[in-house]
């Protein structure tokens, strides 16, 4: 069965340093990856998504994220942290199995301390 | 475009009322779902829509019923709430590819905040 694991729950991180939000995922078959940002009382929206092409992949508002398949893992980093990104960020991971479902983490919360 | 629209956004309730949580999509997805979350447990799939016509129960469909109207609409029901229902629910839309592959993205309303006391 597919399933993700997000490590942390909550991380909190300085203005300007690095964020890794780690990100593992369990699939029988090549699987397509997806992180996710909720800002509080909205909806999610995707940051990127990794679906068999590069495996470092770049997102939006400066995120990346490698799919690494013999670590099953697909972390999120961005090199400077802003206040701008606190929010709440969400792994998922899909594949030709899944039957149009998609399965989410439990989610990591990012703190920016100014 | 408005994109995933969803209403109410807010609603209270108590226990045994019914309700129906109202989502229409204006993209031309396939794909429909309706999730809930709540603290620490993430996105859970209630129930989805891979097409028109179609609907099938993901992870906690117990106490929910959904119908896919049209290609737009996509409708959640709880027939009788219960206060372990009170969560935030978020429909999405994703465009899937013929013969299937997940690999487009989900769309998100901005989700209903239900409390059923």
């Amino acid at each position: 069965a597919q399933s993700v694991t997000q490590l942390g729950s909550h991380v909190s991180v300085s203005e300007g340093a690095l964020v890794l939000l780690r990100c593992n995922y369990s699939s029988s078959v090549p699987p397509y990856l997806f992180w996710y940002v909720q800002y509080p009382n909205q909806g999610l929206q995707l940051l990127l998504k990794y679906t068999s092409a590069a495996t470092l992949v770049k997102g939006i508002n400066g995120f990346e994220a490698e799919f690494k398949k013999s670590e099953t893992s697909f972390h999120l980093t961005k090199p400077s942290a802003h206040m701008s990104d606190a929010a709440e960020y969400f792994c998922a991971v899909s594949d030709a199995n899944t039957g149009n479902q998609f399965y989410f983490g439990t989610g990591t919360s990012l703190t920016v301390i100014p | 475009n408005a994109g995933v629209t969803q209403t109410p956004k807010f609603q209270v309730l108590k226990t045994g009322q019914s309700m129906t949580l109202q989502c229409a999509q204006d993209m031309n997805h396939n794909s429909m779902y309706w999730y809930r979350q709540d603290p620490g447990m993430g996105l859970r799939l209630i129930y989805y829509s891979a097409s028109e016509g179609t609907t099938d129960k993901g992870e906690v469909p117990n106490g929910y019923n959904v119908s896919r109207l049209n290609k737009r609409e996509f409708s959640l029901r709880l027939e009788s709430a219960a206060p372990s229902q009170t969560s935030v629910y978020f429909c999405a839309s994703s465009k899937i590819p013929v013969g299937g592959g997940n690999t487009g993205e989900l769309f998100f309303g901005e989700g209903s905040r239900l409390t059923v006391l």
